[in-house]
């Protein structure tokens, strides 16, 4: 198995510029979720998924958009980026027992 | 947000000392999960504490969960240089997961 994988691993962007960052598990997990790890302050939810179809906001949703067209996928979207975007972006899956494996994460730098 | 303190933010200690990093809720919490975030990577999933009072241990890191679910502990005793990191608890509310924001460890040799 290949866990959790997320694409890109780095990226660079202008402001104003869009893009989706990619996230898939091969688990079967049915709850899928994406954080922002910024210094000092941990990880912070931006949206997650507790099923295909089903997505909600977390802590920081604002300029991402999310979809989960199945239960494997979960790409993160965003609409316009912004320097405040950058970050590293962590995408994690669990299953019942809540336990979550994260992705090896993408460096986003926003300039 | 929700209101988990960490403490402390960073910690330096010799090779072979203790290490202990707190978390400590507003709220009981229903469980609390720990990671360990190596330099550059990803958090990796430590333990799960549920019951009131529960106590864990791994090799030699001991996680405790406090009487009134309000408060954690992660204990390393002889700490070694494949401890360095940043640990993390963890809690659900909900649906949502909160991170505290992490305590990081160097270990001098």
């Amino acid at each position: 198995n290949a866990g959790v994988t997320q694409t890109p691993k780095f990226q660079v962007l202008k402001t104003g510029q869009s893009m989706t960052l990619q996230c898939a598990q091969d688990m079967n997990h049915e709850y899928m979720s994406w954080y922002r790890q910024d210094p000092g302050m941990g990880l912070r939810l931006i949206h997650y998924s507790v099923g295909a179809g089903i997505t909600d906001q977390g802590e920081v949703p604002n300029g991402y958009n999310v979809s989960r067209s199945t239960t494997e996928d979960f790409p993160l979207r965003l609409l316009s980026a912004a320097p405040s975007q950058t970050s590293v972006y962590f995408c994690a899956s669990s299953s019942w027992t809540r336990e979550q494996y994260f992705g090896p994460g993408t460096r986003l730098t926003v300039t | 947000g929700q209101q988990v303190m960490q403490i402390p933010q960073y910690q330096h200690v010799q090779e072979g000392e203790d290490f202990t990093t707190y978390c400590n809720s507003s709220t009981t919490l229903s469980n609390i999960q720990w990671y360990k975030q190596r330099p550059g990577g990803h958090p990796v999933f430590l333990i799960q504490l549920v019951k009131s009072g529960e106590v864990k241990k791994q090799k030699r890191l001991t996680f405790q969960f406090g009487e009134a679910k309000k408060n954690s502990s992660l204990h390393i005793t002889a700490t070694q240089t494949t401890d360095v990191g940043t640990y993390f608890c963890a809690f659900p509310r909900g649906n949502q997961f909160y991170f505290g924001t992490g305590t990081s460890l160097t270990v001098i040799p």
